[in-house]
């Protein structure tokens, strides 16, 4: 069985500061990562995703993550926050072959202050 | 092209009702699935539905039941309402079932159970 663990449910960053959600997973067969946003009253949006090949993965509106096999984690980063960046972020994972059908993490929220 | 919707966007029941919930899906899209996002949790995959067949299913208890139509949009029906079903319901589609994760989510329906 697989699953997503994203240390911290609540992260506040100063505007201009760096963002670090962090995401471990567990799967018994190579996975697909996902990060999605979640902005207020809305649905999820995908920001980045690693099927295979590099493991620096760029996504939307400057995020980007690194795939580390050894560590099982998928850390998104973001050099600079804005402050249309509040809002719920998920790390999900899928399993090959298990056809779209993905295990979210509990989300992390992040807070932006001026 | 047009997004995917879901109706109603939010709606009020008494523990014992049954709800449908519907979702049409992007534009191209012939697969849906479903997903349970309770307050301050990450979403949880009720079941996906590829050319009106049941492809996959997470650990609901069979009183949460689904269906696509033909046009590939689909209901979520939902008996015996209990407490704990209140939460978004989250609905999203895909070009395929084949594990690329890119889902693309509507806004979701909000039930509340009282």
């Amino acid at each position: 069985a697989q699953s997503v663990t994203q240390l911290g449910s609540h992260v506040s960053v100063s505007e201009g500061a760096l963002v670090l959600l962090r995401c471990n997973y567990s799967s018994s067969v190579p996975p697909y990562l996902f990060w999605y946003v979640q902005y207020p009253n809305q649905g999820l949006q995908l920001l980045l995703k690693y099927t295979t090949g590099a493991t620096l993965v760029k996504g939307i509106n400057g995020f980007e993550a690194e795939f580390k096999k050894s560590e099982t984690s998928f850390h998104l980063t973001k050099p600079s926050a804005h402050m249309s960046d509040a809002a719920e972020y998920f790390c999900a994972v899928s399993e090959v072959a298990a056809g779209n059908k993905l295990t979210f993490g509990g989300g992390t929220r992040v807070l932006v202050k001026p | 092209e047009t997004g995917v919707t879901q109706s109603p966007t939010h709606l009020i029941k008494t523990r014992g009702q049954q709800v449908t919930l519907r979702c049409s899906s992007q534009s191209g899209h012939n697969t849906v699935s479903w997903y349970q996002q309770a307050l301050g949790q990450g979403p949880q995959f009720i079941f996906q539905y590829y050319r009106e067949e049941e492809n996959g299913r997470g650990n609901f208890p069979p009183r949460f039941s689904g269906l696509q139509f033909p046009n590939y949009s689909s209901e979520l029906n939902v008996n015996a309402l209990e407490l704990d079903d209140s939460a978004l319901y989250l609905c999203a589609s895909s070009g395929q079932p084949a594990n690329t994760g890119e889902l693309f989510f509507g806004e979701g329906s909000r039930l509340t159970v009282l």
